[in-house]
């Protein structure tokens, strides 16, 4: 069974930074491109960042670009994003998620919270 | 950036058909597939792939449940309806990147 389990999540200080966790099972991790996907409170999903299976190449969105890393750890099954000079507007619930068939997101976690409040 | 267009909401009667449309502004075809995916969510829970590439039924996905269109325009359709099936319906491009996703559509039964 694929499971996507997402840590890190908090409140957090504008301007501060926070490092979300996923810890994948049940597939073989480096074979899939993974992606993170977001959705702030009481509105629709914004895809946040991707990574290649490698990890040798990454995409972001122009709104997170420079401020949010990607990668990954092929060796732990471990997906991460590294979030900097965080703005209110990214106050949302982010979702680690698989990508397959044709760039799909096949597989989500549960979902982790951030908070980006004074 | 490619805009996907979803109606806000539908409502239809529990064993009718319902058809969910999403828009988009430009052509997301490409080598002979459409890169057009859609997702079902439910209050508080996470999406959960429905159809990808236009057409081809997720793993697990009741066949109630299929996806057609191609180019600009694609439709999700449910038929028939089932009291389960009430949730907010996404529809998803990855032909360029950014991969965008419409606003969603909200579906209710009468």
């Amino acid at each position: 069974e694929v499971q996507l389990v997402e840590t890190g999540g908090g409140l957090v200080q504008p301007g501060r930074s926070l490092k979300l966790s996923c810890v994948a099972s049940g597939f073989t991790f480096n074979n899939y491109w993974m992606s993170w996907t977001r959705q702030a409170p009481g509105k629709g999903l914004e895809w946040v960042a991707s990574i290649t299976n490698s990890g040798g190449s990454t995409y972001y969105p122009d709104s997170v670009k420079g401020r949010f890393t990607i990668s990954r750890d092929n060796a732990q099954n471990t997906l991460y994003l590294q979030m900097n000079s965080l703005r209110s507007e990214d106050t949302a619930t982010y979702y680690c998620t698989r990508s397959n068939g044709g760039s799909s997101f096949d597989y989500w976690g549960q979902g982790v919270m951030v908070t980006v409040s004074s | 950036d490619i805009v996907l267009t979803q109606s806000p909401a539908l409502a239809v009667s529990l064993g009718q058909r319902a058809t969910i449309s999403c828009k988009t502004n430009q052509n997301v075809d490409y080598y002979g597939n459409s890169y057009m995916h859609w997702y079902q969510q439910k209050p508080g829970q996470q999406p959960k792939l429905l159809i990808y590439l236009a057409s081809n039924l997720a793993s697990g996905i009741p066949a109630r449940f299929s996806g057609r269109g191609s180019g600009t325009d694609f439709t999700l359709t449910i038929d028939p309806v089932e009291a389960d099936d009430t949730a907010t319906y996404y529809c998803q491009q990855s032909r360029n990147l950014p991969w965008t996703f419409g606003g969603g559509t909200k579906l209710e039964l009468k």
